[in-house]
């Protein structure tokens, strides 16, 4: 069965450095998100993603984050200068034309220190 | 702003009885609610969905049911079995402004007790 694939599984960095999230969403789906859960707290929406941009962005998605479908098959969040409260696991997401569904990848849980 | 809310952080069932996990929204907006289930250091995976057109989906063990006038919708999953221990999420749906905006409640942790 086909899936949202995300790497790293885990990724450790210093306060201020810059990090990037990697994802390959289904193949044949065309619409791509990144949320993220807080420890102990609920999966909370960061951006969506379509054609090439972005089609919707929360509060927590500021300046700092960017989203980038760098060739055919990835996508990826940079987030340029880390913070504490940054620390979370980030799962990136894609679902197809038509459909509701979202298909979920695994998870980078980020810790910054 | 908590558009989907999950009231029971945790629910514990007895292997074979119904568990019952219950999800409110407040946007009169969303049109199509999902239920996710999640295990521990994995993404959500989708479990069931319904859309507000409906008002009962089952799918084998799984049924949600929708009630709109109350904005409620409930997952009952019947009979328990010890794998369904995990982390459920209710999630709701709507186009807004031509973007899909996916909210997740905060997500119920079943146990199911041999």
């Amino acid at each position: 069965e086909p899936e949202v694939t995300q790497t790293p599984s885990h990724q450790v960095t210093q306060m201020g450095q810059e990090v990037i999230l990697r994802c390959v969403p289904i193949s044949n789906h065309l619409y791509f998100y990144w949320y993220r859960q807080i420890l102990g707290q609920k999966v909370e929406f960061l951006v969506s993603f379509y054609n090439n941009e972005i089609s919707e962005k929360s509060e927590i998605f500021d300046d700092q984050f960017s989203v980038e479908r760098p060739d055919g098959s990835n996508f990826t969040l940079k987030i340029r200068s880390t913070k504490l409260e940054d620390s979370a696991m980030y799962f990136c997401a894609s679902r197809s034309t038509g459909s509701e569904k979202l298909f979920f990848g695994s998870g980078t849980q980020l810790s910054v220190l | 702003d908590q558009q989907v809310k999950q009231n029971s952080p945790s629910l514990s069932v007895q292997e074979g009885r119904i568990s019952i996990l219950n999800c409110d929204y407040t946007n009169s907006m969303f049109d199509y609610f999902l239920w996710y289930k999640k295990y521990p250091a994995e993404g959500p995976t989708f479990l069931i969905s319904i859309s507000s057109i409906k008002d009962k989906n089952e799918d084998g063990r799984f049924t949600v049911f929708l009630n709109k006038s109350a904005k409620h919708l409930s997952l009952h999953i019947v009979p328990s079995q010890p794998g369904d221990s995990a982390v459920y999420f209710c999630a709701a749906s709507a186009v807004i402004q031509g973007a899909q905006k996916l909210v997740f409640g905060q997500g119920t942790r079943l146990t199911i007790n041999p």
